[in-house]
């Protein structure tokens, strides 16, 4: 089945303790990006990355990096988390990353509590 | 600065009746535009997309159209269906391939 997977679904951490979320998608997609969900504010991006090695900052990438060593993973690193950061986050693939007609497919989510 | 907005959160329709679900963009330079459907404890299915050269896309049930003077942007339903129930984000991208998402639209449609 494609589909793009995220884990942990969720996680409750402490201030300041490093953490990982991982994204693997398994549809050969070049584009994934990374968004967080919070009330009011919908959906913003926080790192994409066109391809292998290519990373770029979203509308909030403060507090976050990414790596892009293979085509199928792009994880979410949290260095030192701090409770502003607490949100629901998505990782998502496309095929492309120009051209109409490729929408995203989305993971399932990642609900993160930072205390 | 919110780029997309969608002013109503919330929209109540009888089954079998047109949804109509609204989206207003302030970047004039936006040239790829999208609606992701998302059920609770889910995350965003993608529904339909429209290019800024066309006005009009088709796909079943699901019309989008762009009004590019107005820098608005609408999804229609027709007929609206119990299980088109969910939450309707509509989105586009700017030249530069960031992608602005709007607050979300909750759809409740009404058997």
């Amino acid at each position: 089945e494609a589909q793009v997977t995220q884990n942990p679904r969720y996680l409750i951490t402490v201030t300041g303790k490093k953490l990982t979320v991982t994204c693997s998608q398994n549809m050969n997609h070049e584009y994934m990006s990374w968004y967080r969900q919070d009330p009011g504010l919908g959906l913003r991006q926080i790192y994409y990355s066109m391809n292998v090695e290519v990373t770029d900052k979203g509308d909030v990438p403060e507090g976050y990096k990414v790596s892009r060593k293979e085509k199928r993973n792009f994880p979410l690193i949290l260095e030192s988390p701090s409770p502003n950061q607490t949100s629901l986050y998505f990782c998502a693939s496309s095929l492309s990353w120009t051209g109409a007609g490729y929408g995203y497919t989305f993971g399932s989510g990642t609900r993160l509590t930072v205390v | 600065d919110q780029q997309v907005k969608q002013n109503s959160p919330s929209l109540s329709v009888q089954e079998g009746r047109i949804s109509i679900l609204n989206c207003d963009y302030t970047n004039s330079m936006f040239d790829y535009f999208l609606w992701y459907k998302k059920y609770p404890a889910e995350g965003p299915t993608f529904l339909i997309s429209i290019s800024s050269i066309k006005d009009k896309n088709e796909d079943g049930r699901f019309t989008v159209f762009l009004n590019k003077s107005a820098k608005h942007l609408s999804l229609h339903i027709v007929p609206s269906q119990p299980g088109d129930s969910a939450v309707y984000f509509c989105a586009a991208r700017n030249t530069g391939n960031q992608f602005y998402f709007g607050t979300g639209t909750s759809l409740t449609v009404i058997p």
